[in-house]
């Protein structure tokens, strides 16, 4: 099962910040937060992934909290395109396969 | 284009009869995976490769289920005398061999069993 709780869906309006939450309140001290998304009738992609400190790439920022129970994904200024079905996901640096949950349907508001 | 590639990208088939999937990972990738995602659900892992060593098998992949990759290259998922059950999307994804890589995935195979 996944270790992960997300909302099963949100709205945000475009050009406005995508904040989507996760708990995973039972991560051990060896696994890492990842992240995908998934647009309709494709494969998922990797959007950001970290341990605990706080990440940033040119798709998102990951914010994690300090006891490691929950982090955020933020899309800095969402577009249309950001319309997908995001999912967070906790997994050891060994561990070769991934556990997805039921994720969160992000939809981008015009 | 230097992605996960899959083929075909939609197949048709009639229950009983034989299909098998083709995936082609990312050229320095030497892990490979295998995941199956019906309507509605995240993936579900279902085998995974290191070079051509099979190494993982999860208790999804029946005995109808082969999957091979006889030269650490491309793969192949092979599922015999399909079902209605076997609808679904089949997707691939590759990593490199050093810790903590994220996985890449390709578009999928969307399987429709008549």
């Amino acid at each position: 099962d996944a270790k992960t709780t997300q909302p099963t869906s949100m709205d945000c309006a475009e050009g406005r910040a995508a904040n989507l939450p996760c708990n995973h309140s039972t991560i051990s001290g060896n696994e890492y937060v990842y992240w995908y998304r998934q647009i309709h009738s494709q494969g998922p992609q990797y959007i950001i992934h970290g341990l605990k400190n706080n990440e940033t790439n040119e798709m998102a920022s990951l914010i994690i909290t300090e006891d490691r129970k929950s982090s955020t994904l933020i899309l800095p200024h969402a577009t249309l395109r950001d319309t997908a079905v995001y999912y967070c996901i906790v997994r050891v640096e060994q561990d070769d396969k991934i556990i997805f949950g039921k994720g969160t349907r992000l939809h981008i508001l015009p | 284009d230097t992605g996960v590639s899959q083929d075909p990208r939609h197949k048709i088939t009639k229950r009983g009869q034989n299909v098998t999937f083709r995936c082609d990972p990312i050229s320095e990738h030497n892990r490979l995976y295998w995941y199956r995602q019906t309507l509605g659900q995240g993936p579900e892992f279902l085998t995974y490769f290191q070079n051509e060593a099979q190494l993982e098998k999860s208790r999804l992949l029946s005995d109808r289920f082969s999957a091979e990759r006889p030269k650490g290259s491309f793969s192949t998922l092979e599922i015999q005398r399909t079902e209605q059950g076997d609808s679904a999307m089949y997707l691939c994804a590759s990593s490199s061999w050093q810790s903590n890589q994220p996985q890449h995935f390709g578009d999928g195979t969307r399987l429709s069993i008549l």
